[in-house]
């Protein structure tokens, strides 16, 4: 099994709001993404969780901020964002090389 | 600068016509080339890892191929359900713990006419 979900599907929030966006997988997966992905391109990494510590952080916005609770679990809290937020929000597992990914959550910002 | 170019950027083929989808790096110390199939509004899903030069691939009706400076998708006799977005992604060195980071190149857009 190489599941990965995500919640929810779909969010539409205003820039006043704050938000969480979930992600989990029951594979025993140490590590963990968030990627932002934007129409017609590649997925941008912007966190990177090892062993439920944050290890990397792509200089993101301070309005994303993410929380690894356990090892199966990965959150990330919106607050204040801006309509160019709007985007395809992926997260993904990996154990090994392989990275699998969640179908993903379609924020719009408004 | 490490780079993964991917090329054509969109490919347009008739079912059962074969083609060829090229991924092509610019880096140093490849620890490992990927390749993901994504659908419109969906997440990546993962096809192939290739480690070394000559190493190939197989899942139906595509084929992945390793060279020292490029990869090829090669997709035989494609139907209509193959249209999608491919994407071709690189892990150079080991990150921390178990987490690695991919460098993914754009994409290529492919839509098999039936």
């Amino acid at each position: 099994d190489t599941e990965v979900t995500q919640t929810p599907k779909h969010l539409v929030m205003g820039m006043t709001n704050k938000k969480s966006l979930k992600c989990e997988q029951h594979m025993g997966h140490r590590a963990m993404y968030w990627y932002k992905q934007k129409a017609k391109k590649p997925p941008e990494l912007m966190f990177v969780y090892s062993y439920e510590k944050l290890s990397i952080n792509e200089s993101v916005p301070s309005r994303f901020s993410p929380e690894c609770p356990n090892s199966s679990l990965l959150n990330l809290h919106l607050h204040a964002l801006q309509p160019e937020d709007s985007a395809l929000y992926l997260c993904a597992s990996s154990q090994g090389p392989e990275q699998y990914f969640g179908p993903g959550t379609r924020l719009t910002v408004t | 600068e490490d780079q993964v170019t991917q090329s054509p950027e969109a490919l347009r083929l008739q079912e059962g016509e074969s083609s060829s989808l090229n991924c092509s790096y610019t880096v140093s110390g490849l620890r490992g080339l990927f390749w993901y199939r994504q659908d419109p509004g969906k997440g990546p899903e993962f096809l192939f890892t290739l480690y070394s030069a000559g190493e190939e691939k197989e899942k139906e009706r595509l084929k992945a191929t390793l060279t020292k400076k490029e990869s090829f998708l090669h997709i035989t006799a494609p139907k209509p359900e193959d249209s999608a977005t491919y994407l071709c992604a690189v892990t150079l060195s080991i990150s921390s713990g178990s987490a690695r980071q991919l460098t993914f190149g754009s994409g290529t857009q492919l839509t098999v006419l039936p």
